[in-house]
C-alpha cells in the first residue's frame, strides 16, 4: 500500500510555542487531507489541499502542500491547550484512503 | 445530519472467540471503510467498500476477519477467531464516494479488547 511517512512522531511544547508537523510520500499525490484525533476520540477532518504549492490557514493552522505534490506539512502557531492531539495526514490513492502514521502534540500548560 | 454510527462502542472477550461490530454509514454515502487502529498508530485501512461490491481489502487478515455490505448501506465487521493482537479500535467510516477529494467521515469507533 501506500507509504506516507510524518515526523516527528512526539511532539511536547510549551503553551505560546509553534508546532509544525511533515507528512511526507514516495510518490507524487492527487490532493492531500489533514485530520486531528482528540486523546480517546475520532480523526476528524481538517482541511484538504490540491494543488501544487497550496497554502491554506484556519486561524492559527497554516496547511501547506510541497511544490512537488509530494509533502506537506501543518503548523500550528502559539499552540493551546485545546490543541493536544495526534495529528495525522492522509492520502488517496486511486479510490483508497491511507493514513500517515501522525503526530502526537502535548501541550504543556 | 447524523453522523456514522457505530455498536458496540466497548467490547472485552477472550481470545478464540468471536466478535461482530456493525456500522451504519451517514446517509447517501456510497463508500464504507473499515480501519483497524492500534494504539499509539495511525488508522490501517481493512477494507473498502464502493455501494456493496469491495474496492480493497488487501490489508484484511481474512483467515480471521470478515466484513460485508449486503444492502449497500450498513456494515458488519467480524472477527473469528480473536487474537491478542486483535485489540484496538475499529473505526468505522464513510465518504460520498470514494475518489480522490472527498472528505471521510468517522465513526465513535468500537473498542475491542482481547484477553
Amino acid at each position: 500500500g501506500q507509504q506516507v511517512m510524518q515526523i516527528p512522531q512526539y511532539q511536547h511544547v510549551q503553551e505560546g510555542e509553534d508546532f509544525t508537523t511533515y507528512c511526507n510520500s514516495s510518490t507524487t499525490l492527487s490532493n492531500i487531507q489533514w485530520y486531528k484525533q482528540r486523546p480517546g476520540g475520532h480523526p476528524v477532518f481538517l482541511i484538504q489541499l490540491v494543488k501544487s504549492g497550496e497554502v491554506k490557514k484556519q486561524k492559527r493552522l497554516t496547511f501547506q502542500f510541497g511544490e512537488a505534490k509530494k509533502n506537506s506539512s501543518l503548523h500550528i502557531t502559539a499552540t493551546q491547550t485545546t490543541d493536544v492531539g495526534t495529528y495525522f495526514c492522509a492520502v488517496n490513492t486511486g479510490n483508497q484512503f491511507y493514513f500517515g502514521t501522525g503526530t502526537s502534540l502535548t501541550v504543556i500548560p | 445530519e447524523a453522523g456514522v454510527a457505530q455498536s458496540p462502542r466497548y467490547k472485552i472477550i477472550e481470545k478464540r472467540q468471536s466478535v461482530a461490530f456493525w456500522c451504519n454509514p451517514i446517509s447517501g454515502h456510497a463508500t464504507l471503510y473499515w480501519y483497524q487502529q492500534i494504539l499509539g498508530q495511525g488508522p490501517k485501512l481493512l477494507i473498502q467498500f464502493q455501494n456493496n461490491g469491495v474496492v480493497d481489502d488487501s490489508q484484511l487478515p481474512k483467515d480471521r476477519f470478515s466484513a460485508e455490505r449486503l444492502k449497500g448501506v450498513d456494515s458488519t465487521l467480524k472477527i473469528q477467531p480473536a487474537k491478542l493482537e486483535d485489540s484496538a479500535v475499529y473505526l468505522c467510516a464513510s465518504s460520498l464516494y470514494g475518489s480522490p477529494g472527498n472528505t471521510i467521515y468517522f465513526g465513535e469507533g468500537s473498542w475491542l479488547t482481547v484477553v
